[in-house]
């Protein structure tokens, strides 16, 4: 039982290029959710997924998109990757929305 | 959107309780409240949860006062290893309100 598995852990992109942050969770959790970390600040929600099929914007979600391609998998894209988005990315899961969220190692993002 | 506040950082030293307070003064009737830990370089992880009165589990307390604008997490008798970031969650249970928002975090440093 992995968890909450994120991949790649790390990545270093140049401005415009695009890429996919993957993310799958093992618990048969219905809500998936997707957040960055910027140095010395707290975590903030970019999109949020609340079941199979269905997703939602949250705090910061200009310059991203996601896709819940089934109930185990969340994937969230960055079109044209800008310095602004470097950040450290988490994936979180939880049973329904609200319940204890489990988080994912993380995935440390640069954008040169 | 429930938002929170905490103080930024708190000091203590090994054996002592901590209690750290989160305030949201705009919680919602269905919201719940959590509170997650973080470690450098590694996703938060779930301490406790509650919705109103006290809570108690193996490794905290948490108590809230009957309006529901603050609660108190309380940590007894701290070691080093507790030195983290102490996150306060506001958010709705069972889909209600899906786009959660975690407080800027208390940096609480534990001292030997």
């Amino acid at each position: 039982n992995a968890g909450v598995t994120q991949t790649p852990k790390f990545q270093v992109l140049k401005t415009g290029q695009s890429m996919t942050l993957q993310c799958a969770q093992d618990m048969n959790h219905n809500s998936m959710y997707w957040y960055r970390q910027d140095p010395g600040m707290g975590l903030r929600l970019i999109y949020y997924s609340a079941s199979e099929g269905t997703t939602d914007k949250g705090e910061v979600p200009n310059g991203y998109n996601v896709s819940r391609l089934n109930k185990r998998e969340f994937s969230l894209r960055l079109e044209s990757a800008a310095p602004s988005q470097t950040s450290v990315y988490f994936c979180a899961s939880s049973g329904t929305s609200g319940d204890t969220q489990y988080f994912g190692p993380g995935t440390r993002l640069t954008v040169l | 959107l429930a938002k929170t506040t905490q103080p930024i950082s708190m000091d203590s030293y090994e054996g002592q309780e901590v209690n750290i307070t989160c305030s949201h003064n705009n919680i919602a009737t269905n919201d719940y409240i959590t509170w997650y830990q973080q470690f450098p370089s590694q996703g938060p992880r779930f301490i406790i949860q509650g919705y109103k009165t006290k809570v108690t589990n193996e490794v905290a307390s948490l108590f809230i006062p009957a309006d529901r604008k603050s609660s108190t997490l309380s940590l007894p008798r701290v070691s080093l290893s507790d030195t983290a970031v102490y996150y306060c969650l506001v958010g709705g249970y069972g889909g209600a309100t899906n786009k959660l928002i975690f407080g800027t975090g208390t940096l609480l440093a534990v001292q030997p």
